[in-house]
């Protein structure tokens, strides 16, 4: 089975400018969280999907992130327009609920993104 | 605030040698998860131990233990018989139980593994 992906891998931009980060999580998960890492500080959550709908999205910085996942497959996280502070390492997991107990998140291997 | 702390921003051990990270964390809350989560330098997250709050017995896997001390809220993993292959940066995270699934996460302790 396959596990999260997540591409790019690694992306350089220049402030003013789009990217957008892809994820495809573990088929069959209908969980998939987004978290950001920026050097020297803690890995902080930014949204959770459930399918396609967001379940919560109250650590997207701004709206200068926009995140869809279109029919609760792969999402998409766009940065328009890209900041110098948007820098670091974006991760996506993904989790399909059990049962009495809460869901262990799997995840991708990050994508770095560095604005100059 | 629900916060982490990993005192620890970097260790190192010897192989074959045990080493032990530690994690203390602080809510309200009284039931939520705890894990240990390592990432080696290919990057890729996994998943190395967890553990449910409601549970006494500390949780094990193969040459990973924890130390759950809920009254003082520390978490700390111990790995024993440690590897090349473990050399990677640890972090320690929780999650509440119900429907807000947002793990909160540590700095995370970088260990370095030494032939």
């Amino acid at each position: 089975e396959a596990g999260v992906t997540q591409f790019p891998s690694h992306s350089v931009i220049e402030k003013g400018q789009t990217v957008t980060l892809r994820c495809d999580p573990i088929s069959g998960h209908d969980n998939l969280y987004w978290y950001r890492r920026v050097m020297g500080k803690e890995i902080k959550f930014l949204l959770h999907f459930v399918k396609e709908s967001k379940q919560d999205e109250s650590g997207m910085p701004n709206n200068r992130f926009l995140a869809e996942r279109t029919g609760g497959t792969y999402s998409t996280l766009k940065v328009q327009p890209a900041e110098l502070e948007d820098s670091g390492v974006y991760f996506c997991a993904s989790s399909q609920p059990g049962h009495g107990f809460t869901d262990t998140q799997y995840f991708g291997p990050g994508t770095r993104l560095t604005v100059l | 605030a629900q916060t982490v702390t990993q005192s620890q921003p970097e260790m190192s051990v010897q192989e074959a040698e045990t080493v032990t990270l530690s994690c203390t964390y602080d809510t309200s809350e009284n039931n939520y998860y705890l894990f240990w989560y390592k990432q080696p330098p290919s990057r890729q997250m996994i998943l190395v131990i967890r553990q449910e709050a409601y549970k006494q017995q500390n949780a094990t896997e193969n040459r990973f233990s924890v130390n759950f001390q809920k009254a003082a809220k520390s978490f700390s993993l111990k790995i024993s018989d440690s590897q090349l292959g473990d050399t990677a940066m640890y972090f320690c995270a929780f999650i509440f139980a119900g429907n807000n699934r947002k793990l909160i996460w540590g700095l995370g302790t970088s260990l370095a593994v030494n032939p």
